[in-house]
């Protein structure tokens, strides 16, 4: 039963432009989120993360945005660039887990 | 401060073989995480040690089981491979893995195990 769900396996997006994606989660129990950039060959490193109370969080060029009532949660990258192109994942966890739920991540190309 | 360490990179073995996976986690984080990747399932999680003791499990057969020892370092074990265990086997390791609000997982390089 896949918890946290990311719908498009991948996006293309040109350079300079606004990269968005999309993750969607059916526990409402979850109520911390994260978004992980793999590279091929390298394990997936921390890129930002949001908590329930919020439904905002900026970093640089990197925004991802909560909507809990939808139960779905986007990451914006702006603008993209090249250096971006890489698998992003995002997971979910619940107050008291000890696990953390995966999508099955999302290709990103950036075109230059 | 060093990363996450994974032994060996890359391994391949035959249907049947066991095999054993390394995990030297961040200096001073207690919680080891194991997931598995293959293409198209993102990542699964397997297990997750704190301070020598399984927390939890994931949905995997019991031919999957790992160990933590006291300091930290873990191993992963698969029995009797089958073709589908080939996969990336990701290790993360995390402070502590108690919803403190900023929790995160720092993941290793991956082993990436092939099984003919």
């Amino acid at each position: 039963d896949q918890q946290v769900k990311q719908n498009s396996p991948s996006l293309s997006v040109q350079e300079g432009r606004i990269s968005i994606l999309n993750c969607d989660y059916t526990n409402s129990m979850f109520d911390y989120f994260l978004w992980y950039k793999k590279y091929p060959a390298e394990g997936p490193t921390f890129l930002i993360s949001i908590s329930s109370i919020k439904d905002k969080n900026e970093d640089g060029r990197f925004t991802v945005f909560l909507n809990k009532s939808a139960k779905h949660l986007s990451l914006h990258i702006v603008p993209s660039q090249p250096g971006d192109s890489a698998v992003y994942f995002c997971a979910a966890s619940a107050s008291g887990g000890n696990q953390f739920y995966f999508g099955t991540g999302t290709s990103l190309t950036v075109i230059p | 401060k060093a990363g996450v360490t994974q032994t060996p990179r890359y391994l391949i073995k035959t249907r049947g073989q066991q095999v054993t996976l390394s995990c030297s986690p961040i200096s001073g984080h207690r919680s080891v995480s194991w997931y598995q990747q293959t293409p198209g399932q993102g990542l699964q999680f397997l297990f997750e040690y704190f301070s020598e003791t399984q927390r939890n499990k994931g949905n995997f057969p019991g031919r999957f089981s790992g160990r933590q020892f006291s300091n930290s370092r873990s191993e992963m074990n698969v029995s009797t491979l089958e073709l589908g265990d080939s996969a990336l086997y990701l290790c993360a390791s995390s402070l502590a893995l108690r919803r403190t609000g900023n929790e995160k997982l720092f993941f290793g390089s991956g082993t990436q195990l092939s099984v003919l």
